[in-house]
């Protein structure tokens, strides 16, 4: 079966600009999260879809950030307008139900 | 809340040695799951082991062990006749047992970034 899949794998944009991250859970995954990686930190929890609905969206710094999941299916989070600080690895997974995580290979942001 | 501490920014190990990585965490619930996972230069994080907390019996999956001490909120990974392929970013991880309400939230040290010698 297919993974997580995320792209771009790497994005490099000016301060202010936007960018949106997209990520195609495993197929039949009804939970999707999103987690980031500021450099040299903890990975943070950002929220968790269940199908189309969100769940939790607790993690989410601020009103710049935007996610959605059309349909229940692939996810996208988009990020407006972009401050340095939004600088880091933004991780997708997702789960069937309350077990196993699958992540994907994330999305190095870069914002200059 | 919940927190996660990795004390050991990065570890070095010999090829074919023994190296343990650490990790303690701070929660208030009974009932908890613990994780490590790997992640690589690829960047895919990689479940390593997984520890139920209302279990004594301490995990193991191959070369990799944990020693879980619930009484000190400890959960340390050892890794075993270490080879080349474990070097990696190694991240400690906590979730609450109540699926219904946090679902797969989980809880993420800083992380150890692990060099294996040859």
């Amino acid at each position: 079966e297919a993974g997580v899949t995320q792209f771009p794998s790497h994005s490099v944009i000016e301060k202010g600009q936007t960018v949106t991250l997209r990520c195609d859970p495993i197929s039949g995954h009804d939970n999707l999260y999103w987690y980031r990686r500021v450099m040299g930190k903890e990975i943070k929890f950002l929220l968790h879809f269940v199908k189309e609905s969100k769940q939790d969206e607790s993690g989410m710094p601020n009103n710049r950030f935007l996610a959605e999941r059309t349909g229940g299916t692939y996810s996208t989070l988009k990020v407006q307008p972009a401050e340095l600080e939004d600088s880091g690895v933004y991780f997708c997974a997702s789960s069937r139900g309350f077990e196993k995580l699958f992540f994907g290979s994330g999305t190095q942001l870069s914002v200059l | 809340a919940q927190t996660v501490t990795q004390s050991q920014p990065e570890m070095s190990v010999q090829e074919a040695e023994t190296v343990t990585l650490s990790c303690t965490y701070d929660t208030s619930e009974s009932d908890y799951y613990l994780f490590w996972y790997k992640q690589p230069p690829s960047r895919q994080m990689i479940l390593v082991i997984r520890q139920e907390a209302y279990k004594q019996q301490n995990a193991t999956e191959n070369r990799f062990s944990v020693n879980f001490q619930k009484a000190a909120k400890s959960f340390s990974l050892k890794i075993s006749d270490s080879q080349l392929g474990d070097a990696a970013m190694y991240f400690c991880a906590y979730r609450s047992s109540y699926s219904m309400e946090y679902g797969n939230k989980l809880v993420f040290g800083a992380g150890t970034i692990l060099r294996v010698k040859s």
